[in-house]
């Protein structure tokens, strides 16, 4: 069955950086591209971009631009989300999602809690 | 980016039907059929039940129904049990090749 799970909970000052890792399995990694979406306390979701496992291309939202890196590990099926010059507005659950193509997220890990203080 | 609209909450008795709306633009819902739902429960992650305007995934009940008409598309829930109590998120993949959700609706179920 597909699992998705990330890493654990993270606390960071402000100006810092944080790197988040989402391990896929149950399905050929290289055949779908991984979303990262954040949820700030109370808050929609929020899409942040994506990563294709097979070549690596990324897209990213434009707010967040700069400041978000996704990177894969074909060897691990693993990929990860960094995001820099954290403030408290980045305080949020980020969740990753397996691409459905244009239709949606059908798979997602269980959300990993990074809070800036 | 702009916020699909959703109304905050809505609330339905056992046994009834509630549909929750989500309000874009032509640029995102009334562009395309990639509207999605998802049900979410407090502190756990969104859970994909509703593609493609219509579709459900394999596992999602059939009371849990989608539609569209322009701009606007639609979550339907028959048969309201005390599990469907959750929020739901609508989002949509957008003209500019992002995605965009709702601001989220939460159903009580009485």
């Amino acid at each position: 069955q597909v699992q998705l799970v990330q890493s654990g909970a993270e606390v960071h000052k402000p100006g810092a950086s944080v790197k988040v890792s989402c391990k896929a399995s149950g399905y050929t990694f290289t055949t779908y591209a991984l979303h990262w979406v954040r949820q700030a306390p109370g808050q929609r979701p929020e899409w942040m971009g994506w990563i294709y496992g097979g070549n690596g291309n990324t897209e990213y939202s434009q707010y967040l631009q700069g400041r978000v890196t996704f990177t894969r590990d074909t060897s691990t099926s693993t990929v990860y989300m960094e995001l820099s010059s954290l403030t408290s507005q980045d305080t949020a659950v980020y969740y990753c999602g397996r691409g459905l193509g244009y239709y949606g997220f059908d798979y997602w890990g269980q959300g990993t809690l990074v809070t800036v203080s | 980016q702009s916020a699909l609209t959703q109304p905050a909450s809505v609330s339905g008795s056992p046994g009834q039907s509630i549909t929750i709306s989500c309000t874009g633009t032509r640029s995102d819902v009334g562009g395309y059929n990639y509207v999605s739902w998802y049900q979410q429960y407090p502190g756990k992650a969104p859970k994909f039940m509703i593609f493609d305007v219509n579709k459900r995934p394999s596992g999602v009940s059939n009371r849990f129904s989608g539609s569209k008409s322009g701009n606007t598309a639609s979550l339907t829930i028959s048969g309201l049990q005390a599990e469907d109590e959750a929020d739901y998120y609508c989002s949509s993949y957008t003209t500019s090749n992002t995605w965009v959700f709702g601001g989220g609706t939460k159903l009580t179920v009485l």
